[in-house]
Formats: C-alpha cells, sequence, structure tokens
C-alpha cells in the first residue's frame, strides 16, 4: 500500500499570497483528490485529478500532477483568511479501490 | 446542494458496548465509504461497499466491525465490542463510481470511556 506524504508540514502565509502545497505518493495511481479540513470538521472535496491529466483548475485553485516524478502540487492563489484549514491529499491506487490520505499541511493565512 | 450526513455528530460509550453510526450518502451515489481520525493523525480507509457488498476493506477493519445497508437511503458501521483505541472521528463518503470524487459528510467523534 501506499500513502500520500504532503509538505510542508504546516505553512504560515500573510492574506494575498500564495500558498503552495506538495504531496508525493509511491506507487501507480487512477487519481488523485485534494481535501480541506477545518479543526474538528469533515473534509470538503477540492479536486480531482486523473493519471492522465497534468493540470487542472477550479477558481483559485491549480492542481498539478507529475506522475514520472510521483507528485503533485496545490497552489492556492490570492489566499484569504477563511483558507486557514488543513490540507490533503488523497491517492486512488492501482490496483484496488482504497484512498489513502496523507498527513496533510495546516496552513494559516493571516489577516 | 445533495450533502452525506451521518448520525450522531457525537456518541459517548463504555468500553466493551456496541455502537451503531449512522450515515446517509448521497442519494445517486453507489459507492458507499467509511474512513476514520484518531485525533490528530491522518485519516485511514476502513471499508468500501458497493452493491450490498463489501468491496475493499483495510486491515482496520476486522471482525468487530461490520456495515450494512439496511434500507435504500441508510449506510451504518457497526462496532461490536468497543474499545478505547477505537476512541475517533468516523467518516462516512460516497462516490458515483470508485474513481469519482467522494464527499465526505461531517463525521461522528466516537468517544470510548
Amino acid at each position: 500500500s501506499q500513502q500520500g506524504e504532503e509538505d510542508p508540514q504546516a505553512l504560515s502565509i500573510q492574506e494575498g499570497e500564495n500558498a503552495t502545497m506538495n504531496c508525493s505518493y509511491k506507487t501507480s495511481i487512477n487519481n488523485l483528490q485534494w481535501y480541506r479540513q477545518n479543526s474538528g470538521r469533515g473534509l470538503v472535496h477540492l479536486i480531482l485529478i486523473r493519471s492522465n491529466e497534468r493540470e487542472k483548475h477550479s477558481g483559485r485553485l491549480r492542481v498539478t500532477l507529475d506522475t514520472s516524478k510521483k507528485s503533485s502540487s496545490l497552489l492556492i492563489t490570492a489566499s484569504r483568511a477563511a483558507d486557514t484549514a488543513s490540507y490533503f491529499c488523497a491517492t486512488d491506487e492501482v490496483p484496488g479501490n482504497q484512498f489513502y490520505f496523507g498527513t496533510g499541511t495546516s496552513l494559516t493565512v493571516i489577516p | 446542494e445533495p450533502e452525506v450526513t451521518q448520525t450522531p455528530s457525537h456518541q459517548v460509550t463504555q468500553m466493551g458496548q456496541e455502537v451503531i453510526l449512522r450515515c446517509v450518502p448521497i442519494s445517486n451515489h453507489l459507492y458507499f465509504y467509511w474512513y476514520r481520525q484518531i485525533l490528530g493523525q491522518k485519516v485511514e480507509f476502513l471499508v468500501s461497499f458497493y452493491n450490498n457488498e463489501i468491496s475493499e476493506k483495510s486491515e482496520i477493519f476486522d471482525d468487530q466491525f461490520s456495515v450494512e445497508r439496511p434500507d435504500g437511503s441508510n449506510f451504518t458501521l457497526k462496532i461490536r465490542s468497543t474499545k478505547l483505541e477505537d476512541s475517533a472521528m468516523y467518516f462516512c463518503a460516497s462516490s458515483v463510481g470508485p474513481r469519482y470524487e467522494q464527499y465526505f459528510g461531517p463525521g461522528t467523534r466516537l468517544t470510548v470511556t
């Protein structure tokens, strides 16, 4: 089995700046998904990128996937205080139908 | 917008007791999942369920766990004899298919004393 690992573990930026979080994994995947979790709350789905895609956008979010390096990045542009949360990548490995979550990046956006 | 719901939001139980956690997945979704997150740790996959059968389960999902879809809307996780280490947030999720976005409920916080 494999697990996504995010870095950095914690990131603190000023409102308006961009935030970049990275995820690395170990084996082949069907897709990779990014989630946000506010403290003590549920997981909010942000974006799914399939193994044959290289980049995807959704609003202020930009996700890239490099299957040769087994890595993905999540970029949040023009960050807001409301973006403060933990961000997780989850990989859907081949074969199987299990999701593996990483340990997450804790993002703090300072107003 | 449709969402996954879970009840109760918080359950306190004594060690050795049975608990049932309930979930109502999004209505047109066919795949259902349970995950747990021990405080301060990563989210861990427990089980996936499709067509009234378990399709995959992790090592965590041992004989004390069971899942059921008792009717057309509910999806339940039963823990037969709870242990202290079962204390965690339990998340239900659903998706339209096995390779699609999984949408999570708000979670049930289980505290075993």
